[in-house]
């Protein structure tokens, strides 16, 4: 089994869409948790963190579930920008690992 | 705050020729990481550095794979000989190692082994 395991997607959403990612982990020590943006061809930029008691920024909302070991991002009000493949990054002791990523294309 | 550099940004290479990649992490991070990157899939951990020691490198292919942070600044990452299957994109990130900080990335090196 995976460390980190991502929705394999690919997500295709019309412009204005609610979509959502779930990502869940198998080391119930980890202790820090964030989703990265990566376009394609180019780096991986951190979208946000997530704190365990869920945050929102903007359109995007993230959150936390220690039980049953998942997080999960949400994404409001979809525009065509927001197309990218979305990583899921799970830390313990600086020892971070990436999901394989769930890639959402926004369509007109 | 500039950003980790890392050189070069393309790099097409013969099999059983060596490659060698550069990362100048963000000033003041003490923990840098290399990554392998293969399409379609997330960023492998290759090795992690706490400034000059080396902390994981358990996913490092030895036989071939090399690196070293001889200062705890800047790292560089080298294959001897390299093979078809390497041909990935290379990601050199960093942070400052504290409080579950996020990590930074640069560009990244594609690599080509023909």
């Amino acid at each position: 089994r995976k460390e980190v395991e991502q929705d394999p997607g690919p997500f295709n959403v019309p412009e204005g869409a609610t979509v959502a990612f779930n990502c869940t982990y198998s080391n119930s020590a980890s202790q820090s948790f964030f989703w990265y943006r990566q376009d394609c061809r180019k780096e991986p930029k951190l979208l946000m963190s997530v704190y365990s008691s869920g945050n929102e920024d903007g359109r995007f909302t993230a959150q936390l579930n220690r039980a049953s070991q998942y997080i999960s991002l949400l994404i409001r009000d979809s525009k065509l920008s927001d197309s990218a493949t979305y990583l899921c990054v799970v830390n313990r002791n600086n020892d971070m690992r990436f999901g394989a990523g769930t890639r959402l294309t926004v369509k007109p | 705050e500039a950003g980790v550099v890392q050189s070069p940004r393309y790099k097409i290479i013969e099999k059983k020729q060596p490659v060698a990649f550069w990362c100048n992490p963000i000033s003041g991070h003490n923990t840098l990481y290399w990554y392998r990157q293969n399409l379609g899939q997330g960023p492998e951990l290759l090795i992690r550095y706490e400034n000059e020691e080396a902390v994981d490198d358990s996913q490092l292919p030895k036989d071939r794979f090399s690196a070293e942070r001889l200062k705890g600044v800047d790292s560089t990452l080298k294959i001897q000989p390299a093979e078809l299957g390497d041909s990935a994109v290379y990601l050199c990130a960093s942070s400052p190692g504290q409080g579950n900080s996020p990590l930074h990335f640069g560009n990244g090196t594609r690599l080509t082994v023909t």
